[in-house]
Order: C-alpha cells, then sequence, then structure tokens
C-alpha cells in the first residue's frame, strides 16, 4: 500500500522560504497513471489545494499562490518538495501530501487517494 | 473556480442510526466528486469516488449518490469509529481542485 510522509521544518520565520518535502514507499512516483499533490489547511480552516506534478516535472498550481510557490520531483529518491517563498503568518496551516489518481473510465480527471498525515508549519515573526 | 457547500457544518447522529451528509456545487461538476473521512492526527481517508464508487476496503454502509450540482454521503448503521468530520472534493474543473468547508459527524 502505497504511504507519503511529509517532512520539513514546522517552524519558519516570516518572510522566509517554506519548505517540505513528501517520501512516497509502497509505489513509485514515476507511474504515468498519477499526480502528485500539495494541500493545506490553516487552524479551523477548510482544505486549500496548492498545486500538483507529474514525474516528468509538469506541474499546475494555485493562481493565488503561484508568484511564490515552486513544486519539484526528485524521481531517483521518489520524493517531491514544495517550496513557498515570502511566508506570512497566512500560510501558518497543516500541510498534506497526497497522490492523485486518473479516473479509468475518463483522462483528465485526478482525485486524491492517498494522503499523508500532515506536517504543521508555523510562520511566526 | 467551483465553490462546494457542505451542510450542515455539524450533524448530531446517535450510533445506530443513518446519517445523510450533503454537498452542492456551484455548477456542474458531473460526477467527478469525492468524499473524505478526516481524524485528528490521522491522513484523511477516500470514502467514495467519481460520486458513488467506494473507494478500496471502505464497508458498504458508505453510500454515494448525486451528479452535477447535488450530491449526498449516506453512512447506515452508524458505529463509534465513523464519528469524524467529512468532506467533499471535485475534481471536475481544474485548476483549481476545491474541497467543501467539511461537516462534523458527532454522537447524539
Amino acid at each position: 500500500q502505497v504511504q507519503l510522509q511529509e517532512s520539513g521544518p514546522g517552524l519558519v520565520k516570516s518572510s522566509e522560504t517554506l519548505s517540505l518535502t513528501c517520501t512516497v514507499s509502497g509505489g513509485s512516483i514515476s507511474s504515468s497513471y498519477y499526480y502528485w499533490g500539495w494541500i493545506r489547511q490553516p487552524p479551523g480552516k477548510g482544505l486549500e489545494w496548492i498545486g500538483s506534478i507529474y514525474y516528468s516535472g509538469g506541474a499546475y498550481y494555485n493562481a493565488s499562490l503561484r508568484s511564490r510557490l515552486s513544486i519539484s520531483v526528485d524521481t531517483s529518491k521518489n520524493q517531491f518538495s514544495l517550496k513557498l517563498s515570502s511566508a506570512t503568518a497566512a500560510d501558518t496551516a497543516l500541510y498534506y501530501c497526497a497522490r492523485q489518481k486518473q479516473r479509468t473510465t475518463a483522462a483528465g480527471f485526478y482525485y486524491f487517494d492517498y494522503w499523508g498525515r500532515g506536517r504543521l508549519v508555523t510562520v511566526s515573526s | 473556480e467551483i465553490v462546494l457547500t457542505q451542510s450542515p457544518a455539524t450533524l448530531s447522529v446517535s450510533p445506530g442510526e443513518r446519517a445523510t451528509l450533503s454537498c452542492r456545487a456551484s455548477q456542474s461538476v458531473n460526477s467527478n466528486l469525492a468524499w473524505y473521512q478526516q481524524k485528528p492526527g490521522q491522513a484523511p481517508r477516500l470514502l467514495i469516488y467519481d460520486a458513488s464508487t467506494r473507494a478500496t476496503d471502505i464497508p458498504a454502509r458508505f453510500r454515494g449518490s448525486g451528479s452535477g450540482t447535488e450530491f449526498t454521503l449516506t453512512i447506515s448503521s452508524l458505529q463509534s469509529e465513523d464519528f469524524a468530520v467529512y468532506f467533499c472534493h471535485q475534481y471536475n474543473n481544474w485548476p483549481p481542485y476545491t474541497f467543501g468547508q467539511g461537516t462534523k459527524l458527532e454522537i447524539k
């Protein structure tokens, strides 16, 4: 069974770069059937999609974060990573990584099927 | 951006009874909707995808229905482990992928 594990600093200073890595086990990140995504949940609020990446490096970003966001993939380590620059208190959240699986009956539609437990990141001044 | 509105925000139900959760989309998402269960400290768990298909190892008491803009998750005969937060997710119009705000299912 696929497992995902987020890692990275739990405390980031305001204006610095928030960096997280997701390590995938139990399956290859290089499979053509999946995208790999980041989602976050601020305390007491709903889920927000951050962005998603394919194993070849093609990525989609949430427009609201695009100017500060970079998502990359390292197939040799079976990992993908998130960098969010110029962090502010509004970026304080529980950050999840997840696998996206394509619908078998219709191409181009991907749902999140496996998630990590999340990494709480606090941005402080 | 498609907005998903879940209702009610909190649902109080007794064990053994049925729970009905709603998710409404601001425009049609066809059948590209999933439901998840979320518990503190755990990874969110996929319950239903494609609006009505149960994910692997999900008990038959979880049933998803609907299409277009109106969707329902029904949990029949609630077990103690079912009390959690449930959220819906649309993957029809992206980017961005969007999620509902969640329904907290609590013990009555």
